[in-house]
């Protein structure tokens, strides 16, 4: 089976923008959460979806948001980004929404300058 | 949610036994403990989790103290390509559906030739 992947691996961005990445869970999959990690944060849990629902959120500003489509395939956008966005976002998925071991994609990393 | 405790950094000689000790004092009776491991500049992965007895795979061995206040990760014979950040972690469980990982910071363990 096919990993999870993350797409795009790489992202520039400036101040004010917007930006969306995507996410395609290991086939069979339905749970995908989403975390930002930050050097001096560790890893932070941003929102998991499952059956194109968000099922659990963490403490992150509205500017964050994500969707899930009907194939599990999810999306995050960030809009107005902030310098403090840079981070590298992973994407993990898991077999169900109980199910806790979760596999990681490997991350997009975002700059924005 | 219960919150780990970990040593910041640890070195192993190749070879060797590598213990990785986590504090989770205040886990609840029906928390697992989590660990992953995360190496430079990829997604975290999965290498083993319990709730109570001690556990083992192919990759690792999970030891939980009778209190389950703490627990121990072995790798028996580390390897270079064991050189990483092991994060322990104990899975929320807050009311409903709501469930998330909290993530520390990690053990950045090196493996030393």
């Amino acid at each position: 089976k096919a990993g999870v992947t993350q797409t795009p691996r790489y992202l520039i961005k400036t101040r004010g923008q917007q930006v969306t990445l995507s996410c395609s869970p290991i086939s069979g999959h339905r749970s995908v959460s989403w975390y930002q990690q930050t050097p001096g944060q560790g890893l932070q849990f941003l929102f998991e979806y499952f059956s194109e629902t968000q099922r659990n959120k963490g403490n992150f500003p509205g500017r964050f948001s994500g969707r899930q489509f009907s194939n599990s395939r999810s999306e995050m956008n960030v809009s107005t980004l902030e310098l403090g966005d840079s981070a590298l976002y992973l994407c993990a998925s898991s077999l169900r929404l109980d199910q806790e071991t979760q596999y990681f994609g490997p991350g997009t990393r975002l700059l924005v300058l | 949610d219960a919150k780990t405790t970990q040593p910041t950094s640890m070195d192993c000689a190749e070879g060797r036994a590598a213990n990785l000790p986590c504090n989770h004092s205040t886990i609840s009776g029906n928390e697992y403990v989590y660990w992953y491991r995360q190496i430079h500049s990829q997604g975290p992965q999965y290498i083993i989790h319990g709730l109570k007895n001690n556990e083992t795979n192919e990759m690792a061995s999970l030891i939980i103290t009778e209190d389950r206040k703490s627990s121990t990760l072995i790798l028996p014979h580390a390897t270079l390509r064991d050189t990483a950040v092991y994060y322990c972690i104990v899975r929320g469980n807050n009311a409903g559906n709501n469930r998330k990982l909290i993530w520390g910071l990690g053990t950045s363990l090196a493996v030393n030739p």
